[in-house]
C-alpha cells in the first residue's frame, strides 16, 4: 500500500504566524485530500489537491487561509496562515490506495496555536 | 442530515464478545464503504472496504452492507483490549468524484 511521509509530526506556533505542513507519497497518485481533526472530533475534509490544477475547497474553508500547492503527484503541500487558536488540529493528508482498496493516511501534524 | 451518521459511543463489551458498531448513510448513491480504526493520537488505518450487499470478513472483523437499509456494520470476534480505539466509517458522496466523508465514530472499549 501507499506510504506517506508527512512533516511535521508537531508544531507549537504563535498566533498570526503560518505553518506550511508537507506530504510525501511514495507512488503517484492523482489526488491528495486535506483533512483537520479538532479535538474529539471526526476529521473534515479541507481541499481536494489535484496536480496541475487549483485545490478544489469543502464549504467553510478558504484559500487564502488554507492555500495548498501541488507541484508534482507524489507531494502536496498545506499552509495554514495567520493563525489563531481555533486552528490548533491534527491535519492529515490523505491518498486513495488502490492496492490497499481504500485512503491511507499520513502520521498527521500536531498544531497547537498559542 | 448528516450524510453519514454513528453513535459515538462508547460502546463497552467485555474481552472475547463481539462488538457491533453501525453506520448510516444518507446518500442513496454510495457505492463504497470504508471502516478505518483511530486510536488515540494515531492517524486512521483501513480495516475494510465494502462494496456489494452482504457480509465480508477479514480474520476478526465482518463488514456488513445494506443498500436498502442505507446501513453498514462493522462486526468484531473475540474482541480484545487492543481492539479499544475509535472507529470510523467512511463514504463517498455521490457524483463519481472521490473524496470521502467520515462518521464522528464510535469509540469502542473493551474490557478485560
Amino acid at each position: 500500500s501507499a506510504v506517506i511521509s508527512q512533516k511535521p509530526s508537531r508544531d507549537i506556533c504563535q498566533r498570526g504566524t503560518s505553518l506550511t505542513i508537507q506530504c510525501q507519497v511514495d507512488s503517484q497518485v492523482t489526488m491528495m485530500f486535506w483533512y483537520r481533526q479538532q479535538p474529539g472530533q471526526s476529521l473534515t475534509l479541507i481541499a481536494t489537491a489535484n496536480q496541475g490544477s487549483e485545490a478544489t475547497y469543502e464549504s467553510g474553508f478558504v484559500i487564502d487561509k488554507f492555500p495548498i500547492s501541488r507541484p508534482n503527484l507524489t507531494f502536496s503541500t498545506l499552509t495554514v496562515s495567520n493563525m489563531s487558536p481555533e486552528d490548533s488540529s491534527i491535519y492529515l493528508c490523505s491518498v486513495r490506495d488502490r492496492v490497499a482498496d481504500g485512503y491511507t493516511f499520513g502520521s498527521g501534524t500536531r498544531l497547537t496555536v498559542v | 442530515q448528516k450524510e453519514v451518521e454513528q453513535n459515538s459511543g462508547p460502546l463497552s463489551v467485555p474481552e472475547g464478545a463481539i462488538a457491533s458498531l453501525n453506520c448510516t448513510y444518507s446518500d442513496r448513491v454510495s457505492q463504497s464503504f470504508f471502516w478505518y480504526r483511530q486510536y488515540s493520537g494515531k492517524s486512521p488505518e483501513l480495516i475494510m472496504s465494502i462494496y456489494s450487499n452482504g457480509d465480508k470478513e477479514d480474520g476478526r472483523f465482518t463488514a456488513q452492507l445494506n443498500k436498502a437499509s442505507q446501513y453498514v456494520s462493522l462486526l468484531i470476534r473475540d474482541s480484545q483490549p487492543s481492539d479499544s480505539a475509535t472507529y470510523l466509517c467512511a463514504a463517498p458522496p455521490s457524483g463519481g468524484y472521490q473524496k470521502v466523508t467520515f462518521g464522528t465514530g464510535t469509540k469502542l472499549q473493551v474490557i478485560p
